[in-house]
């Protein structure tokens, strides 16, 4: 079935530092694809996504491309902060149905 | 911005207990969703619910599950008797198609 694979973490960082997440899906048909974000003790919050092909997401200095030739939606950041520091999820959104799928999620660390 | 609230945050239950986790979508969605992220692992697709029926669910989603939407605003998931496997973040979730999930912060529930 539609799935999507993304990097293990945990990823730690110093501030400043380039993040890249890797993530790369499975699918019949065109999914949407997103990136949300999980802050410490707070729910699933929407950080970017793309609905089709060459789409780039941004949101809050992150940026992501929906990359069909190699489908991949690789989520990058070029100077994180400490803010920064969260779990993010790569998801795909099927097209025909309402289902959201989700990478395992990548924790991300970074340190003053 | 309009949000999806659920409530409580936290609950703990005795194994075998029948609980109940309550959301209120946004008044304006059409469509609702339960997913659950056990410690540590994945976001997983529970159960989606569109004109006051599940249009589909999960494997995980078995007969201790229930969904209902009683009074036009809140949308429950009941689990009729608690396994300590239950124990999750559960996310509640509405959309007004069949994009742009917005989810609520979750409900921790702990089953001892």
């Amino acid at each position: 079935g539609d799935s999507v694979t993304q990097m293990e973490g945990p990823v730690t960082l110093s501030e400043e530092a380039f993040l890249t997440i890797n993530c790369t899906y499975t699918a019949t048909g065109y999914p949407s694809l997103f990136w949300y974000v999980q802050y410490p003790g707070e729910g699933l919050q929407l950080l970017l996504k793309a609905t089709k092909a060459d789409d780039k997401g941004s949101n809050k200095g992150f940026e992501a491309t929906y990359r069909k030739e190699t489908t991949s939606f690789h989520l990058e950041k070029g100077s994180v902060q400490v803010s920064d520091s969260a779990v993010y999820f790569c998801a795909l959104l099927r097209s025909n149905d309402y289902k959201l799928s989700f990478g395992a999620g990548t924790t991300v660390t970074v340190r003053a | 911005e309009p949000e999806v609230t659920q409530t409580p945050s936290h609950q703990v239950t005795q194994m075998g207990q029948e609980v109940i986790l309550r959301c209120v979508p946004i008044s304006n969605h059409l469509y609702f969703y339960w997913y659950r992220q056990i410690l540590g692992q994945k976001v997983e697709f529970l159960v989606s619910f569109y004109n006051n029926e599940i249009s589909e669910k999960s494997e995980i989603f078995d007969d201790q599950f229930s969904v209902e939407r009683p009074d036009g605003s809140n949308f429950t998931l009941k689990i009729r008797s608690t396994k300590l496997e239950d124990s999750a973040m559960y996310f509640c979730a509405s959309s007004e198609k069949w994009y742009g999930y917005t989810f609520g912060s979750g409900t921790r529930l702990t089953v001892v």
